[in-house]
This record gives structure tokens, sequence and C-alpha cells, in this order.
């Protein structure tokens, strides 16, 4: 398999930050995307990650490290509307750019 | 600037009869993918279409085919129906070749099998 891992469900407070975490496996991998699901809703584009480092856009952040396949998602100043799944996917290689996806991670933001 | 499109949005069939789902790809993409998500679950690469030919292909049985035409648009059949093919499907446009070549995703269509 593809062997994408992440939390399954996440809870913080609005106005905090918030980082998800996933895992992947390393061969035959090209880059790291990030989309966001709101239930019952297409997933919408949030991040890609092809080489190390950190990657910002506002108040989402997107880190990869392609040594330990690992990357994170990190939401600063949480607003309700972020309430979502947070879907980490990866493309296996140059030109074959099918994705991989993980299950998902739950964020609820509260009050 | 129209964005991925679908069709129908819901579907209702019962076990053994086939369906075909339709999608239209963003303005500009050529390459259309086709993905499966069932509920609590990440999408599942079924295939993907690019130049009226299938590319590559997920973990799917034969029992899944599909189509794209020359205006880049696609088709999804499954025939003989599961339970288990209850899910939203979903279609992905890219254009080949373009940075990173993200996906943008349409709606969906829910299909549930009775």
């Amino acid at each position: 398999g593809q062997n994408i891992d992440q939390p399954t469900e996440m809870t913080a407070t609005e106005g905090a930050i918030v980082q998800i975490n996933c895992t992947y496996q390393t061969s035959g991998f090209n880059g790291l995307f990030w989309y966001q699901q709101h239930a019952g809703e297409a997933p919408t584009f949030l991040s890609y990650n092809v080489l190390d480092g950190l990657e910002e856009k506002g108040r989402f952040s997107s880190f990869l490290s392609r040594s330990k396949g690992y990357s994170y998602l990190l939401l600063k100043e949480l607003q309700m509307k972020d309430s979502a799944s947070y879907l980490c996917a990866r493309s296996p290689q140059t030109g074959a750019n099918n994705l991989f996806f993980g299950t998902g991670t739950r964020l609820t933001v509260i009050p | 600037d129209a964005g991925v499109t679908q069709s129908p949005t819901h579907l209702i069939k019962t076990r053994g009869q086939q369906v075909t789902l339709r999608c239209s790809p963003k303005s500009g993409h050529d390459t259309v993918s086709w993905y499966q998500q069932a509920l609590g679950q990440g999408p599942q690469f079924i295939f993907q279409y690019y130049e009226e030919e299938e590319r590559q292909r997920g973990n799917f049985p034969d029992r899944f085919s599909g189509h794209q035409f020359p205006n880049y648009s696609s088709e999804l059949n499954v025939n003989a129906l599961l339970l288990g093919d209850s899910a939203l499907y979903l279609c992905a446009s890219t254009s080949m070749g373009s940075e990173g070549d993200t996906q943008y995703f349409g709606p969906g269509t829910r299909l549930t099998v009775l």
C-alpha cells in the first residue's frame, strides 16, 4: 500500500494554532499535497510541497521532510469555518499524477 | 472560468445494475482522474485518462471502466453494481505537465446501491 498515516481526529480552540502531521512511504515519492474537505463537499487544494522546507500561504503553512517521509499542515488563527477534514496525499512520481490519500484528519474548532 | 463539473449529483441504483457518471474538466485541463471515496475514508484512485486513453489504473476491478472524449470530458461506468460500490465518486482534472500537476476536484456524485 501507500502507507499514509495521519491522526483521525483533532480538536482545537478558535484563534489557536494547530499542526496536523502526516507520514508517508518514501519510495517512489514525488510530492505531497494537502486538501481541505468540508462534510459532503469536494476536496479543495491547499498546498503542494516537493522540496524540503516550509511553504507559507496566509494562515496555512505546509512543511515537508523528504528524508523522513514527514509533512505537517499548520493552521494559524483558527476560525470556526476551518472545521473540516484535512487530507494528506502523495503523488508517486513525476508525470504520474494520480494521488494516494490518507484517511484524513477531522478537525473540530471549538469556541 | 468554469471549474470541474459532475453529473448527476445523486444517484440511487440496485444491485446488479449499471451506472454512468459524467465529468467535465476545468477549462484548460486535459487530464481527468476518477476517485472513489467511501464514508469516513480518503479518496481512492480508480483511473486516469489523457488523450482519450486510460493512462493509469488503481486497484479496482474491470467492472469499473471509463472513457474520455475529444473535448476532454469523461465518463465512469460501473457494471454489476455491488452494495460496496456505494460511495462519493469524485472527478479531478489537471493539465498534464503543469506545475505540480495539482488536481482540482469536482463536487462529486453520491451513488447509493440498494
